[in-house]
């Protein structure tokens, strides 16, 4: 059965800085691989999907790398800003039952101005 | 951002009492999922379907049951709402299957008393 951890859960930055959230998972055998941000009471917002076959996606002050071979991601923010702050998820679809998502539980960052 | 509404978006309904939420979707997308949110948990498939009047489980469908007869709208229904049932409620939708990027909905905030 597949298992995604993010770890920290949570995470606090001063604004400005660059940083780096973690999200690992048992199972290599990936489709692909995806990043959410979820603000407090809201839905999520997909932010990056990576296809097992790619290594890295990158949006605006966003870049996602995958390593599917030890069952790594991370989510680098570069030049954070105070709206960044809100909880970040990432999920992953499995070549068995790829149906779906398996998502973590999220790190929860706060950029403090 | 994808044309998905979900309503009601609060509710509040007591033990034994049957629910449906709506999942609405403006975008022709193929596949349409319902996930529940809860604490220490993440987010967890119930039920998707991959068509009109096609469904199938999800980890957690005990307790639900699901229907879409159009393509745009796709139903959740609790047929006796218990306490364990108390949650926010997502909709998401995707072109195909689960290797495709997923879009989701504001949520259902479901209180059971």
């Amino acid at each position: 059965k597949q298992e995604v951890t993010q770890i920290p859960a949570a995470l606090s930055v001063p604004e400005g800085e660059n940083l780096v959230l973690n999200c690992s998972f048992t199972d290599s055998a990936i489709y692909n691989l995806q990043w959410f941000r979820q603000d407090p009471g809201k839905g999520l917002t997909s932010l990056l999907l990576i296809q097992s076959s790619q290594r890295e996606q990158t949006s605006g002050r966003l870049n996602a790398s995958l390593d599917k071979s030890s069952g790594r991601s991370t989510l680098y923010i570069a030049a954070s800003q105070p709206g960044d702050s809100a909880t970040y998820l990432c999920a992953v679809t499995t070549n068995f039952g790829n149906e779906k998502l398996t998502f973590g539980t999220g790190t929860r960052l706060t950029i403090i101005p | 951002d994808a044309g998905i509404t979900q309503s009601p978006r609060h509710k509040v309904t007591e033990t034994g009492t049957p629910v449906t939420l709506r999942c609405h979707q403006t975008e022709n997308h193929r596949y349409m999922y319902w996930y529940r949110q809860d604490p220490g948990h993440g987010l967890r498939l119930i039920h998707y379907s991959y068509g009109v009047k096609d469904t199938d489980k999800g980890e957690v469908s005990d307790g639900y049951s699901v229907s879409r007869s159009k393509t745009e709208d796709f139903l959740l229904t609790l047929e006796s709402a218990t306490s364990s049932q108390t949650s926010v409620y997502f909709c998401a939708i995707s072109e195909g299957a689960g290797y495709n990027e997923q879009f989701f909905g504001p949520g259902t905030r479901l209180t059971v008393l």
